[in-house]
Order: C-alpha cells, then sequence, then structure tokens
C-alpha cells in the first residue's frame, strides 16, 4: 500500500509562517490534495493538484512538491488557521489515501 | 452551489448493516465526470475512504472494505448510498459524503480532489 506521512503537529507564531509536511514515496510523481478541518466540520479543499488554490482560499496558502515531499505552507498565519490538515493523493493500488493528519496550534 | 447533505440511523447494532444516503443538490449525479464518495472519520482519527460511485454507476471501493461495501446511485432522486454489512464497533464513525473530481491516469478516468461535502453524520455501533 502507498503510505503518507504527516506530523502529527506544528505549532507557529501568530504572523510567521507555517510549513506542514506530506512524505510519501516519489510523491512529486503524485497529484497532492490539501484539506483543512476545524473541529465539529466537514474538511475543506484548500489545494489541490499540488499548487492551486480554489476560489475562496487565501494567497496565503500554497502547496509544493518535489521528491518525496510535499509541503502546504501558510503565510501570515492568522489564529483561524488553527485546524487540523491533510493530505491526500491518488495511487494505482490503493486508490485514495490520506495522511495521517496535522494540528497546526497558534502561539 | 453544489450542496450533499447524508441522512440514515446514527445507531446499528453489531454484525447489521449500516445504510446511509447521500442527497445532492445544485449538481445531477448522473451527469459530468465525477465520482460520488464516502469518507469516515472515527473520533480524533484521520480520514478514510470507504469508496466512490461513478455518473454511470460504476464503483471503486477501498481495498480494506471492499468486501462489506456497495454502494448505489439513486438518479431518480439525486441521491447516492452507501451499504455496509457487518459492522462492528470499529466502524463507528462520522460518515461523510463528498464528490470527486477525476485525473487521466493512462487514459483512464481516476479519482483526484474532493471539491465538495456534507456536513457529516454520526454513525455509531452497539448493542
Amino acid at each position: 500500500s502507498y503510505d503518507l506521512t504527516q506530523p502529527l503537529s506544528v505549532s507557529v507564531a501568530l504572523g510567521q509562517t507555517a510549513r506542514i509536511t506530506c512524505g510519501g514515496n516519489s510523491i512529486v510523481s503524485k497529484n497532492v490534495h490539501w484539506y483543512q478541518q476545524k473541529p465539529g466540520q466537514a474538511p475543506v479543499l484548500v489545494i489541490y493538484r499540488d499548487t492551486n488554490r480554489p476560489s475562496g482560499i487565501p494567497e496565503r496558502f500554497s502547496g509544493s512538491n518535489s521528491g518525496n515531499t510535499a509541503t502546504l505552507t501558510i503565510s501570515r498565519v492568522q489564529v483561524g488557521d488553527e485546524a487540523d490538515y491533510y493530505c491526500q493523493v491518488w495511487d494505482s493500488r490503493t486508490e485514495v489515501v490520506f495522511g495521517g493528519g496535522t494540528k497546526v496550534t497558534v502561539l | 452551489q453544489v450542496q450533499l447533505q447524508e441522512s440514515g440511523p446514527g445507531l446499528v447494532k453489531p454484525s447489521q448493516t449500516l445504510s446511509l444516503t447521500c442527497t445532492v443538490s445544485g449538481a445531477s449525479i448522473s451527469s459530468g465526470s465525477f465520482y460520488w464518495n464516502w469518507i469516515r472519520q472515527p473520533a480524533g482519527k484521520a480520514l478514510e475512504w470507504i469508496g466512490g460511485i461513478y455518473t454511470n454507476g460504476s464503483t471503486t471501493y477501498n481495498p480494506s472494505l471492499k468486501s462489506r461495501v456497495t454502494m448505489s446511485l439513486d438518479t431518480s432522486n439525486n441521491e447516492f448510498s452507501l451499504k455496509l454489512t457487518s459492522v462492528t464497533a470499529a466502524d463507528t464513525a462520522v460518515y461523510y459524503c463528498a464528490r470527486a473530481m477525476l485525473t487521466l491516469y493512462f487514459g483512464s478516468g481516476v479519482l483526484d480532489y474532493f471539491d465538495y461535502w456534507g456536513h457529516g453524520t454520526l454513525v455509531t455501533v452497539s448493542s
């Protein structure tokens, strides 16, 4: 099976930059998507196909994908960005795969 | 605006069948190139994709759940459904329905990203 590895938690000071990684074997060959999930709410797509932002998502959210690691970057972090973040890919053997999720805390 | 709404029993007994329906508004489930999906999340844990059904009725399931899952379309009511058999406490979770875009993989359409989600419904497996 294809596995995606995310850090359990990331802490970032208000106004600074948060970087959330998603590790997978040759992940650069896959389309990586990112979701934000706040407590008690459904996930929301924030980045699709590595680097694309859906309509309504602030420019502060950006994505990259290289080698074995994809990264979601949140610039000028706000209190409202506190949430769990999940990466997701499609794999030919296991179909849809989600990472374990990363909890972002704003200090 | 596309909206999805899950419905079904919130409590299911062990060994029985979990049945959920997702009603879609703002889009037709029988048109366009989309997969209609079920995803679940046990309390405090990560998201787990259960499976998806294409607009033509073809299905794709998570290999780990495949033996217990059936999905179907009801185009007259613009709904799609999930049945999960022989449930145990490990199936207790919030169940989401979601629409997935497609991408091409060697000429075949496969699931890409999930752009619209329902609010989710909690299903508890307990006697």
